[in-house]
């Protein structure tokens, strides 16, 4: 069972254009973490949300953590060919506590942006 | 960005051979974790440490056996190796601040035949 969905699996678009990628998640998570990994590297983190309805800008890409902390989008404004890559998200697992050290991380969403 | 290097980076072995792969921070976290990434399955845990000589299984850890002497190195061991575990593998480091932000290595590429 995969505790994180992330939608859409694959988007293709011309730059210049917006888009939006969500994770969701039936369960409450207390953090969320976002990652883009470029083809033959690793994930880079790109932001962390803890509060739910907390809204987080890194220069063009505007992170929103859902009110009941089930669900989280990243959006792009005027995407570059430069945002190519695969867009993950992560988090600990509900019910984890302070004890655990894990993270759960959801499939991705693959977005290649043309020239 | 975080001091994580992985070696081999790329590997060819084949079907049985016993294969490690090692991952060495320099960050001195205390927390380090080995992932696969397969195709239509995303990164999965396969073991992680929290700390020297502290190891746990992760979702997929058949197969698998880890060792960390020391802070820096964390060692993933397939003692027989099986084409199924024809993967990328990434190694990835923790302080656990904030959500447990994990910082990961540039992957090794191994391919049994």
């Amino acid at each position: 069972t995969q505790l994180l969905e992330q939608s859409p699996q694959f988007l293709s678009i011309q730059e210049g254009e917006n888009l939006t990628v969500y994770c969701n998640s039936s369960s409450v998570f207390s953090s969320l973490q976002w990652y883009r990994q470029e083809p033959g590297e690793g994930p880079v983190l790109l932001v962390t949300v803890v509060t739910g309805g907390e809204v987080k800008k890194l220069k063009r890409l505007t992170f929103q953590f859902g009110d009941a902390r089930k669900d989280s989008s990243l959006h792009i404004t005027a995407a570059q060919p430069g945002d190519t890559g695969l867009y993950l998200c992560a988090g600990p697992p509900p019910g984890s506590g302070g004890s655990n050290y894990k993270l759960t991380f959801g499939k991705g969403t693959l977005l290649t942006v043309n020239p | 960005d975080a001091g994580i290097t992985q070696s081999p980076r790329h590997k060819v072995t084949e079907t049985g051979t016993p294969v490690t792969l090692r991952c060495h921070q320099t960050e001195n976290h205390r927390y380090m974790y080995w992932y696969r990434q397969d195709p239509g399955h995303g990164l999965r845990l396969i073991h992680y440490s929290y700390g020297v000589k502290d190891t746990d299984k992760g979702e997929v850890s058949d197969g698998y056996s880890v060792s960390r002497s020391k802070t820096e190195d964390f060692l993933l061991t397939l003692e027989s190796a099986t084409s199924s575990q024809t993967s990328v593998y990434f190694c990835a480091i923790s302080d656990r601040t904030g959500g447990n932000e994990q910082f990961f290595g540039p992957g090794t590429r191994l391919t049994v035949l």
